[in-house]
């Protein structure tokens, strides 16, 4: 198995382009997340999602959007790259059961300029 | 709301030491679960340990042991006989949000270890 995979692991845009960071995972889990972690701050959640065709915001939602068409894929749109979007980003999965463990894909180091 | 607060910013140790690292969390749920996870220079996160707020159990796992304390909101980490491997960010995680809004964690900033040789 997999687990998760997120895609591409690095990526440098200019500010105001727009990209997708792709995320897949292969364990059948209904709870689908992205994180953003950035230094002295943790982790922080952008969006999440309980099963395909329901999303929500987390605690750091601007500038981003999700859909959730499949159990599998969970894809993270940044709609108009900001400085502020410089970050590192997890995908992360679980099954829906409350104090279910995360998995975490590897991450994508994003870089703005 | 619910926070989780790992005051240590950075630790160094010196390989055999034994190292603690504090994490003190907040929240208004009477059930909820704490998590800690590793973050090793590769940059992947790895899961370490669950528990939940009604097992207050000490837990050891090989040079790794838990210490939960409902009485002072704390969730502390021991490493015995720290190795250089075990150099890393570590963070601890609380997850008090009932299941329809998912599973939601809220992570503290991490604490960075080091181990020297």
């Amino acid at each position: 198995n997999a687990g998760v995979t997120q895609t591409p692991k690095f990526q440098v845009l200019k500010t105001g382009q727009s990209m997708t960071l792709q995320c897949a995972q292969d364990m059948n889990h209904e709870y689908m997340s992205w994180y953003r972690q950035d230094p002295g701050m943790g982790l922080r959640l952008i969006h999440y999602s309980v099963g395909a065709g329901i999303t929500d915001q987390g605690e750091v939602p601007n500038g981003y959007n999700v859909s959730r068409s499949t159990t599998e894929d969970f894809p993270l749109r940044l709609l108009s790259a900001a400085p502020s979007q410089t970050s590192v980003y997890f995908c992360a999965s679980s099954w829906t059961g409350f104090g279910s463990p995360l998995h975490f894909g590897n991450g994508t180091r994003l870089t703005v300029t | 709301a619910q926070k989780v607060t790992q005051a240590q910013t950075e630790i160094s140790v010196v390989e055999k030491e034994d190292v603690t690292l504090d994490c003190v969390y907040e929240t208004r749920d009477t059930t909820y679960y704490l998590f800690w996870y590793k973050q090793p220079p590769s940059g992947e996160l790895v899961f370490l340990i669950r528990r939940n707020s009604f097992d207050e159990q000490n837990e050891i796992s090989g040079r790794y042991s838990w210490n939960f304390q409902k009485s002072t909101s704390s969730f502390n980490f021991t490493i015995t006989a720290s190795q250089v491997v075990d150099s890393a960010v570590y963070f601890c995680a609380l997850s008090g949000t009932p299941m329809e809004y998912g599973n939601k964690l809220v992570f503290g900033a991490g604490t960075i270890l080091r181990v020297k040789s």
